[in-house]
């Protein structure tokens, strides 16, 4: 079975800085798939980024990257130019590619705040 | 284009009483979850389904059931509602390709 473990339950940063959240997994399986969601107090689930652990590369979209370390197991989010908006619960999560058996796990969540 | 749709929003139950959570997706995908929120938690999986007649258990099933009759909806059912299934629950659903999961508003329910 594959665990998420994100280590930091809380983070606050000011505004405009740059923030990194820790995740860790683990899986025995090769091919998998990473995601960081957002959740604002509205609850609603968000993706803000996605890695597949085939591609070296580390995945970013604007403001948002990650550091993907596939033999340690780590998948690190950095928020840079941190906007009040960032405020939110970030959840680290990850499925197995393995048809008929994908499951999305899900870590703890990174409590975030961003003050002004 | 609707996404997941979760109804309640929110509901009330005493000790004993049972429900049913619906969700309904429009996106024609295979994969459906159904997650429990608890305060200042994570999301835990109770139920999911690969497709239409296909459901699996979870990380934390005891006290829920769920079945899949058609590909939108993904139906959740609390029979003895016990004070610790007081919770949020997300319906999501995702296409099978890894992409991306779409998940519902959530329902808030209380078990009093």
């Amino acid at each position: 079975a594959q665990t998420v473990t994100q280590s930091q339950p809380e983070m606050s940063v000011q505004e405009a800085e740059t923030v990194t959240l820790s995740c860790t997994y683990d899986t025995s399986e090769n091919n998998y798939y990473l995601f960081w969601y957002k959740q604002p107090p509205s609850r609603q689930m968000i993706l803000v980024i996605r890695q597949e652990a085939y591609k070296q590369q580390n995945a970013t979209e604007n403001r948002f990257s990650v550091n993907f370390q596939k033999a340690a197991k780590s998948f690190s989010l950095k928020i840079s130019d941190s906007q009040l908006g960032d405020t939110a619960m970030y959840f680290c999560a990850l499925v197995i590619s393995n048809f008929g058996n994908e499951k999305l796990t899900f870590g703890t969540g990174t409590r975030l705040t961003i003050i002004p | 284009n609707a996404g997941v749709t979760q109804t309640p929003k929110f509901r009330i139950l005493k000790i004993g009483q049972s429900m049913t959570l619906q969700c309904t997706q429009d996106m024609n995908h295979n994969y459906m979850y159904w997650y429990r929120q608890d305060p200042g938690m994570g999301l835990k999986l109770i139920y999911y389904s690969v497709g239409a007649g296909i459901t699996d258990k979870g990380e934390v099933p005891n006290g829920y059931n769920v079945s899949r009759s058609t590909t939108e909806d993904f139906p959740l059912r609390l029979e003895l509602a016990a004070p610790s299934q007081t919770s949020v629950y997300f319906c999501a659903s995702e296409s099978g390709m890894n992409t991306e999961a779409f998940f519902g508003q959530g329902t808030r329910l209380t078990v009093v």
